[in-house]
């Protein structure tokens, strides 16, 4: 069964600190890896990846893909509490006519 | 261009009513789909369509109905409202490289 698996389900950290935030996936015909920040409102987008090893960044948010070992990692420097939010994982398959698999989301708390 | 949009913002129905959550897009994505949300849950999905016409079930399909007659609108129809139906609900559009949402309908049922 395709699923997706993000970890931590819960983090909290001070102001300043650099978070790692993981997502495994088992999917077949894997086309793309998506991850979201969900605060009060919808799910904004962040990053899409589709290529192992090359990492996405923007800001002070980076993220990795490993094709080979199924996850992704979202990095989150010198954290502010503005970055206080669910952050949502997604696996899109290469058949458009499969559904996009999300996992259950890590929700980041900042403490000031 | 209004991105996807999504009405009512809020709703409260009772057990056994229907009604219509709306959901529209210009942005011309083939792809859209309907998704709840609930605590612990993450998003599940609930029916999604890959072009007008064409529509499929999702993770939790039951209770839901909907159609495509055209690429712009995606309704969602609850049948006769359940109390386990109260939820955030997220309309999405998406393209090749991302996937827009709406901004969400929460939905009680009492």
């Amino acid at each position: 069964e395709d699923k997706v698996v993000q970890s931590p389900l819960s983090l909290v950290v001070h102001e300043g600190d650099t978070v790692t935030l993981n997502c495994s996936y088992e999917v077949t015909n894997f086309r793309s890896l998506l991850w979201y920040k969900q605060e009060k409102k919808a799910p904004t987008f962040l990053f899409m990846l589709t290529s192992s090893g090359i990492e996405k960044k923007s800001g002070r948010l980076s993220s990795i893909l490993d094709k080979k070992e199924l996850f992704s990692i979202l990095n989150i420097t010198a954290t502010q509490t503005g970055d206080s939010a669910i952050y949502l994982c997604a696996v899109e398959p290469t058949n458009r006519d499969d559904k996009i698999i999300f996992g259950k989301g890590t929700r980041l708390h900042i403490l000031p | 261009n209004a991105g996807v949009t999504q009405t009512p913002k809020f709703q409260v129905l009772k057990t056994g009513q229907s009604m219509t959550l709306q959901c529209a897009q210009d942005m011309n994505h083939e792809y859209m789909s309907w998704y709840r949300q609930d605590p612990g849950m993450g998003l599940r999905l609930i029916h999604y369509s890959v072009g007008a016409g064409i529509t499929d079930q999702g993770e939790v399909p039951n209770g839901y109905n909907v159609s495509r007659s055209t690429t712009e609108d995606f309704p969602l129809r609850l049948l006769s409202a359940a109390p386990s139906q109260t939820s955030v609900y997220f309309c999405a559009s998406h393209s090749t490289y991302e996937q827009y949402f709406g901004p969400g309908t929460r939905l009680t049922v009492t």
